[in-house]
């Protein structure tokens, strides 16, 4: 069980380009999370999904951010027109149940590092 | 607003003695509680989950309390070691996702 996969690992893109991280969730998990993380900072939520369902994206930018989760797949973050305020750590992570079964631990990826130039 | 406090940035304790990290919440109402742990470069790890209605939960040298009316919950590291450094964070879940604090780096010294 390979646990959750996230790639790439280190993403540098320039300013005005798109940033695409994958997230593979763990065997058996249908419900994957976003978070990213600034040095020093801790996790901030950006979006929930099931399977082909965005449940909650009350954490994500309005603009140039969006998440898909397909029936086939790996889970998408796209950010479009990268800015360096984009600059950071983005954290995936997956658990086998949704967020209301009561017992929802959240198993993470190593993370992919984005630099904005 | 709501809000996920963590008592405080950096701890530094000695080995040996007891580590407790604080976790504070306003306007949430969350079915459990959890705790992980974040090494530098990593992703979290979960350590412990506790639920609205337990008030205490352990795992070897880790005890959780959970007090749904002062809104706080605490984290013990007994006979702390060197290994134990890293940053504790606690997350609270509710019925759309889990929300984290900004964590707790904790350094113990030989």
């Amino acid at each position: 069980n390979a646990g959750v996969m996230q790639n790439p690992r280190h993403l540098v893109r320039r300013r005005g380009q798109e940033a695409r991280l994958r997230c593979s969730p763990m065997k058996g998990h249908s419900h994957v999370y976003w978070y990213r993380q600034l040095p020093e900072e801790g996790l901030k939520f950006m979006v929930y999904l099931q399977k082909e369902n965005i449940i909650d994206e009350s954490g994500m930018p309005k603009e140039r951010f969006s998440a898909e989760f397909p029936k086939e797949g790996p889970s998408i973050l796209r950010i479009q027109q990268v800015v360096r305020g984009d600059s950071a750590a983005y954290f995936c992570a997956s658990s086998p149940g949704g967020a209301s079964s009561g017992a929802n631990v959240l198993t993470f990826g190593a993370g992919s590092r984005l630099t904005v130039l | 607003s709501q809000k996920i406090e963590q008592n405080s940035e950096a701890l530094n304790i000695q080995e040996g003695k007891t580590a407790t990290l604080t976790c504070n919440y306003t306007n949430y109402s969350p079915a459990y509680l959890q705790w992980y742990r974040q090494d530098p470069g990593r992703g979290p790890v979960f350590l412990l989950l506790i639920r609205e209605n337990e008030k205490e939960k352990r795992k070897e040298r880790l005890k959780v309390t959970f007090d749904t009316t002062l809104k706080q919950s605490l984290f013990h590291i007994t006979a702390s070691q060197p290994a134990d450094s890293a940053t504790y964070l606690c997350a609270l879940g509710t019925a759309n996702d889990m929300r984290f604090g900004a964590g707790t780096r904790l350094t113990v010294k030989p």
